[in-house]
């Protein structure tokens, strides 16, 4: 069974330049999340799907990231424009969504460098 | 508060040895614990979830949760070089909301 498909792996831009990140979930996994991961952290989500329905944005920062699940699998998430600060691993995740062992993989991630 | 602290570490143990990985967590009703592994450069991988209270055996690998105390473990018994990575503790909260830990590192010594 194939694993969470993330796109670009890596990408650089210069600040101020919009950005997309796109990611294709697990088969069958209704629930999908957005993390930002900065070096020595734990991911930090940024958004949670359920389906099509964004059912936990509270730490999207909305003036500049957006993102879509608009068929309820793939997502793509966006920052315009890209700030120095946003340079970071944003990472995909995907879980069935139900039950009380439900449980988050992991895609590749994409390494985002803001000069 | 955080929802979910881990020591940084660094945590270094020779080769051979048992490394213990611990966090705790501030929701008392979150039902569901992870450990997660990751490599520099990597994503996390999971390598073992606890639901209920005591240990959990996989392999080299025992997960310990005591929700009385809020707290779980990961011990690697006979740690390996390839071991070395940083540990993320993960809770799913009564608001069915993941959290993570900020990791620690583990480094097996040869």
């Amino acid at each position: 069974e194939a694993g969470v498909v993330q796109s670009p792996r890596y990408k650089i831009i210069e600040k101020k330049q919009p950005v997309a990140f796109w990611c294709n979930p697990i088969s069958g996994h209704n629930t999908l999340y957005w993390y930002l991961q900065n070096l020595g952290q734990g991911p930090e989500l940024l958004i949670r799907y359920e389906n099509e329905e964004a059912v936990d944005d509270s730490q999207l920062p909305k003036d500049r990231f957006s993102a879509e699940r608009l068929k309820g699998v793939d997502s793509t998430l966006k920052i315009q424009p890209a700030e120095l600060g946003d340079s970071a691993v944003y990472l995909c995740a995907s879980s069935l969504g139900w039950g009380n062992t439900d449980t988050q993989y992991f895609g590749p991630g994409t390494r985002l460098t803001v000069l | 508060q955080k929802e979910v602290e881990q020591n940084s570490g660094p945590l270094s143990v020779p080769e051979g040895a048992i490394a213990s990985l611990n966090c705790t967590y501030s929701d008392r009703g979150s039902q569901s614990f992870f450990w997660y592994r990751q490599y520099s450069g990597k994503s996390p991988e999971l390598i073992m979830s606890i639901y209920s209270n005591g240990d959990k055996e996989d392999g080299r690998f025992t997960a310990q949760l005591n929700k009385a105390s809020q707290y779980v473990s990961l011990l690697i018994r006979d740690s390996q070089p390839s071991d070395s990575a940083t540990y993320l503790c993960a809770v799913r909260n009564t608001g069915n909301q993941f959290y993570f830990g900020t990791g620690t590192s583990l480094t097996v010594i040869p």
